[in-house]
């Protein structure tokens, strides 16, 4: 199995600009999650999915993120517009048990 | 989810067991027990899973205590490789569920040569 795969691996963009983050999950998954890592905050979840539905989306930081799960194979998490504190490592992991990570999307906003 | 601690670092000589504590004094009897290392710039990794009994796999050995306060993750013969951040996490339910990890400080294990 190719395991949890994201894209970009490595984004720059500039203050304002929209990011988008992309994940496919492991096949046969039925959940998803998106975290973020920080130094200063380590790892947090963001929002998860189950079925493709949101189920908790309690530590998205603000309106300017937004995540979906169009279907079982692919899920988006959108930052609109940047800022530079939203310079992190974002991270999406998939379960049907056990929680499997990807390799994670290093964003920098300058 | 029950709260766990951690030691902040350890060290291991390479070839020798690391003996990884975690304290989780407020568990509840449906929390499992969870192991997953984050090597560095890569995502966190499973390592294995517990509930009372004591477990092993491939990777390492899970040792839960009786009275399930506290635990052991244990690699026998550890190698450079095994050089990570060890998180402990607790969580309500078993593997199935879809319930999200919430990752603490973890331990930052170094392999010395």
């Amino acid at each position: 199995d190719a395991g949890v795969i994201q894209s970009p691996r490595h984004e720059v963009t500039e203050m304002g600009q929209e990011v988008t983050l992309r994940c496919k999950p492991i096949s046969g998954h039925n959940s998803l999650f998106w975290y973020r890592q920080t130094m200063m905050r380590g790892l947090e979840l963001l929002i998860y999915f189950n079925n493709n539905v949101p189920i908790d989306d309690s530590g998205m930081p603000e309106d300017r993120f937004s995540a979906k799960m169009p279907n079982a194979s692919f899920s988006t998490l959108k930052i609109q517009p940047s800022e530079p504190r939203d310079s992190a490592v974002y991270f999406c992991a998939s379960s049907l048990g056990s929680i499997y990570f990807g390799e994670g999307s290093w964003l920098t906003v300058v | 989810d029950a709260k766990t601690t951690q030691p902040p670092s350890m060290d291991c000589a390479e070839g020798r067991a690391a003996n990884l504590p975690c304290n989780h004094s407020t568990i509840s009897g449906n929390e499992y027990v969870y192991w997953y290392r984050q090597i560095h710039s890569q995502g966190p990794q499973y390592i294995i899973h517990g509930l009372k009994n004591n477990e092993t796999n491939e990777m390492a050995s899970l040792i839960i205590t009786e009275d399930r306060k506290s635990s052991t993750l244990i690699l026998p013969h550890a190698t450079l490789r095994d050089t990570a951040v060890y998180y402990c996490i607790v969580r309500v339910g078993n593997p199935g569920s879809a319930r999200q990890l919430t990752f603490g400080s973890g331990t930052q294990l170094t392999v010395l040569p």
